[in-house]
């Protein structure tokens, strides 16, 4: 079974500038996730998906991030602009709704910003 | 935030059980406790969860205390490969909040030879 996939890996830029990150769930996987992770601090959850929909954006500063989720499938995180404490790793992860359902994490995006 | 609390780390010799402690004393009756590590540079990888009774996978085991006020991992024989950052989170299973993981700092587990 493939594992969640995400993209690029590694991404330097200014501040001011725009990002976007780009994650592919595991096959069937309903709910998705995408976390930041500041150096030395635990996951934070920014937005989830269920199917095409958003079902928690608490935490996501809509001012500067967005994300969608288009037919259900992948999804893009964009940040637009970016600022220096946005410097972080970017991880995005799926489940499905069976019982448990685990969180299945991808490899994440490094992100820095000058 | 997070509602857990572990020792920030801890040692382990290769070959070894590593016990790793963690109390959630606020936990309430419909919400599990789940076990998450990350190895450097690797997202979290899920371990193992349990309500109230203990469990085991091949990966690990659960110990959750009777008054649910806590818990403990327990890696049978330890590796170095198990050298990571564990997080011990509390979950709530059902209801509006689909599953949501709310991390902490964990616990950073070294494992020397």
């Amino acid at each position: 079974e493939a594992g969640v996939a995400q993209s690029p890996r590694y991404k330097i830029i200014e501040k001011r500038q725009s990002v976007a990150f780009w994650c592919n769930p595991i096959s069937g996987h309903a709910t998705l996730y995408w976390y930041q992770q500041i150096l030395g601090q635990g996951p934070k959850l920014l937005i989830q998906f269920q199917n095409n929909g958003v079902v928690d954006d608490s935490q996501l500063p809509k001012d500067r991030f967005s994300a969608e989720r288009l037919k259900g499938v992948d999804s893009t995180l964009k940040i637009q602009p970016a600022k220096l404490e946005d410097s972080a790793v970017y991880l995005c992860a799926s489940s499905t709704f069976r019982v448990g359902y685990e969180q299945y994490f991808g490899p994440g995006t490094r992100l820095t910003v000058t | 935030d997070a509602k857990t609390t572990q020792p920030p780390s801890m040692d382990c010799a290769e070959g070894r059980a590593a016990n790793l402690p963690c109390n959630h004393s606020t936990i309430s009756g419909n919400e599990y406790v789940y076990w998450y590590r990350q190895i450097h540079s690797q997202g979290p990888q899920y371990i193992i969860h349990g309500l109230k009774n203990n469990e085991t996978n091949e990966m690990a085991s659960l110990i959750i205390t009777e008054d649910r006020k806590s818990s403990t991992l327990i890696l049978p024989h330890a590796t170095l490969r198990d050298t990571a950052v564990y997080y011990c989170i509390e979950r709530d299973a059902g209801g509006t909040s689909y599953g949501k993981l709310t991390f902490g700092q964990g616990t950073i587990l070294t494992v020397h030879p």
